[in-house]
């Protein structure tokens, strides 16, 4: 079976700069796993923000960044608000099956 | 702008099934550019992608390994809708189930999206 990995938990300063990864265990991972990367709030549906590695969706904010960073997903987050903290889930694409990661819960400190 | 909506009880009776629809307003379940997909969320298992139907010339699905043995995901066209049914549940299927749309047009994959609002599902007696 197969299992996308992230971080469990990061903590950032506001302002600062933060980087999650998204692992898979099947070998590392390219663009045609189409990594997509998702912010979810308490309470709420999970929220687009990244598709095909690196695209932006028109309500991303410009802070939040895709790509693919030592055979991993990547989302970069610049200049950290308070209201990132949230917890984040990656998304890869597997033929016509879709894994989610387990998630990496953001901490704004 | 494509909403989701979903509907569907909130409890369900260990051996039952469970079945929730997708009421889609904005874009078309026969669309040549979209999946139709069912998500669910517990604290157990994280966010768990459990299937999706789309339409390319004829009709599609495709099921996650884990429920392939108990899972139908139909779309109703009459309706402008999809449906999920999960069969034989018990109380390890309790969990927030989504539905949301995965776009792709040409050669360029857009993701999921479009989220339906969720719902909560428990399995107990």
């Amino acid at each position: 079976q197969t299992v996308v990995t992230q971080e469990p938990s990061l903590t950032v300063s506001p302002g600062g700069t933060v980087t999650l990864t998204c692992a898979s265990s099947t070998g590392a991972v390219t663009s045609g796993y189409y990594p997509n990367w998702f912010q979810q709030k308490p309470g709420q549906a999970p929220r687009a923000l990244i598709y095909s590695t690196s695209n932006k969706h028109s309500w991303t904010p410009a802070r939040f960044s895709g790509s693919l960073l030592g055979g991993k997903a990547a989302l970069t987050l610049s200049g950290v608000q308070p209201e990132d903290e949230a917890e984040y889930y990656c998304l890869l694409y597997y033929g016509g099956a879709r894994v989610f990661g387990g998630g990496t819960k953001l901490t704004v400190l | 702008q494509v909403q989701l909506q979903q509907s569907g009880p909130g409890l369900v009776k260990p051996s039952q099934t469970l079945s929730l629809t997708c009421a889609i307003s904005g874009d078309s379940v026969s669309s040549n550019s979209a999946a139709w997909n069912w998500i669910r969320q517990s604290p157990s298992r994280g966010l768990e992608w459990l299937g999706r139907t789309y339409y390319r010339s004829k009709w599609y699905n495709d099921y996650a390994v884990s429920v392939k043995s108990r899972i139908t995901i139909n779309p109703d066209t009459s309706k402008n809708q999809f449906s999920l049914q999960l069969n034989s549940v018990t109380p390890e299927d309790t969990a927030v189930y989504y539905c949301a749309r995965d776009l792709r047009l040409l050669y360029t994959y857009y993701g999921m999206d479009v989220w339906g609002q969720g719902t909560t599902v428990t399995v107990s007696s």
